[in-house]
């Protein structure tokens, strides 16, 4: 098991364009979280996605959307490309939890870095 | 809002001695808490949580809720621990996590 891939692995794109960024997650499991780290701080969470559906949200702008395809990929959409959006973009993935108590454990991929010019 | 800070941004030691790194939370219910490692040219992973209260790579934490900290620890730092760490807090219901800014710890030899 090759753990949680993301392709590509760097990408430069310029100002209003568009990008889109791939997510296979570890096998066995079927949810998916996305994370920009920007420079120097930590990974700031973005959105999950279960069952093909966006389950949760964090403080970003509707210019970030995603989408979980059945066999559980994900990709990571962002229109209108801000110099701000540079950054490494994280993908994590999970089983979903058995209880709003419970954790299972989130495994990251190696990152996408987005440059922005 | 619940909020991890880590107050250093770069720690360095020498081999053999003590390390500490710092991690500080707010959050009003009851916290799940971790650390995560990179190491160079690796992928984030998970280092230890507080309910598993596992020493892993000689390390341990401690959820202090008075103090509101999770301290990491290490009696003796190896030239191996040199990596960026992060504590990160679990929303619970939301299965998200919060991290800190960082910590580079350079273990000197």
């Amino acid at each position: 098991d090759a753990g949680v891939t993301q392709s590509p692995t760097h990408l430069i794109k310029t100002r209003g364009q568009q990008v889109t960024l791939r997510c296979s997650p570890k096998s066995g499991h079927d949810t998916v979280s996305w994370y920009q780290q920007a420079l120097g701080q930590g990974p700031q969470f973005i959105f999950q996605y279960y069952e093909e559906e966006e389950r949760q949200r964090g403080n970003f702008p509707d210019r970030f959307s995603g989408h979980q395809f059945p066999n559980y990929s994900s990709e990571l959409n962002v229109n209108a490309l801000l110099l701000g959006d540079s950054a490494l973009y994280l993908c994590a993935s999970s089983r979903i939890w058995d209880s709003p108590s419970s954790y299972n454990e989130q495994f990251f991929g190696p990152g996408t870095r987005l440059t922005v010019l | 809002a619940q909020r991890v800070t880590q107050p250093e941004k770069l720690l360095s030691v020498f081999k053999g001695a003590p390390v500490e790194l710092k991690c500080n939370y707010s959050y009003s219910g009851s916290p799940e808490l971790f650390w995560y490692v990179q190491y160079s040219r690796q992928r984030l992973q998970l280092l230890l949580r507080h309910i598993s209260r596992e020493s892993i790579k000689g390390f341990t934490a401690d959820l202090n809720k008075g103090e509101t900290s999770f301290h990491l620890k290490k009696p003796f730092a190896q030239e191996e621990d040199s990596a960026m760490y992060y504590c990160a807090s679990l929303i619970q219901g939301a299965q998200k996590l919060v991290f800190g800014q960082g910590t580079r710890l350079t273990i000197n030899p």
